[in-house]
């Protein structure tokens, strides 16, 4: 069963600043891997897809990594808003779908 | 992006009836959907993967006389929890893949519909 693991599991910064999630899964034989955001009491919401042959994908101030064969992928989000605030989580997906534990950001005004 | 709903969004029962889930994908169609539980301050889990024209496969430690899913066609998926508890209180989540066709392709993207809460008195 692949384990999903992501660090930190909160973390609380100035409005601006840039900063890297990181997600480790113990499985690499993923087909691919999507960041979601969710907020309080919400769905999900999908950020970006990795595709497992991909090294990377960027969507605005988003930028996520996918190093398979080490089972890491981390998330960098550029001059970070309060808006961004919420909870992200990374889901490789092999034969099932799995979610890390999530890192929890507040963004400070 | 593809759209998934869920139908309610909020449900409030007593303990020993049924509640019924629906989730439905209302621009494409998915031969699989899967079912998570979410308890407060806690990620996603994993409870069950829907397959349309078969049986569900649940996860290990999930009740299948409990937890009753039926995926009725390629847009709809439904859970149906039995003899509710409080327990069983949580806020219920599905999503389908779209994209490659298979299960299988790293082009599917999995999206999600917007949630169940359910409680249970």
């Amino acid at each position: 069963k692949q384990e999903v693991t992501q660090i930190p599991a909160a973390l609380s910064v100035p409005e601006g600043e840039n900063l890297v999630l990181n997600c480790s899964f113990t499985d690499s034989a993923i087909y691919n891997l999507q960041w979601f955001r969710q907020d309080p009491g919400k769905g999900l919401t999908s950020l970006l897809l990795i595709q497992s042959s991909q090294r990377e994908q960027t969507s605005g101030r988003l930028n996520a990594s996918l190093d398979k064969s080490s089972g890491r992928s981390t998330l960098y989000i550029a001059a970070s808003q309060p808006g961004d605030s919420a909870t992200y989580l990374c889901a490789p997906t092999g034969n099932q779908f799995y979610f890390g534990t999530g890192t929890s950001l507040t963004v400070i005004p | 992006g593809a759209v998934v709903s869920q139908h309610p969004s909020w449900v409030i029962c007593k303990s020993g009836t049924s509640v019924k889930i629906e989730c439905r994908s209302l621009d494409f169609q998915a031969t699989t959907m899967f079912w998570y539980r979410q308890f407060p301050k806690q990620s996603l889990m994993l409870m069950a993967t829907s397959n349309e024209g078969s049986k569900a496969t649940y996860e290990q430690g999930v009740e299948k006389d409990k937890f009753l899913i039926n995926h009725a066609s390629l847009t709809l998926s439904t859970l149906t929890v039995t003899s509710a508890h409080p327990e069983d209180s949580s806020f219920y989540i599905c999503s389908a893949p779209k994209g490659g066709g298979r299960v299988e392709s790293s082009y599917n993207e999995q999206f999600f519909g917007p949630g169940t809460r359910l409680t249970v008195l």
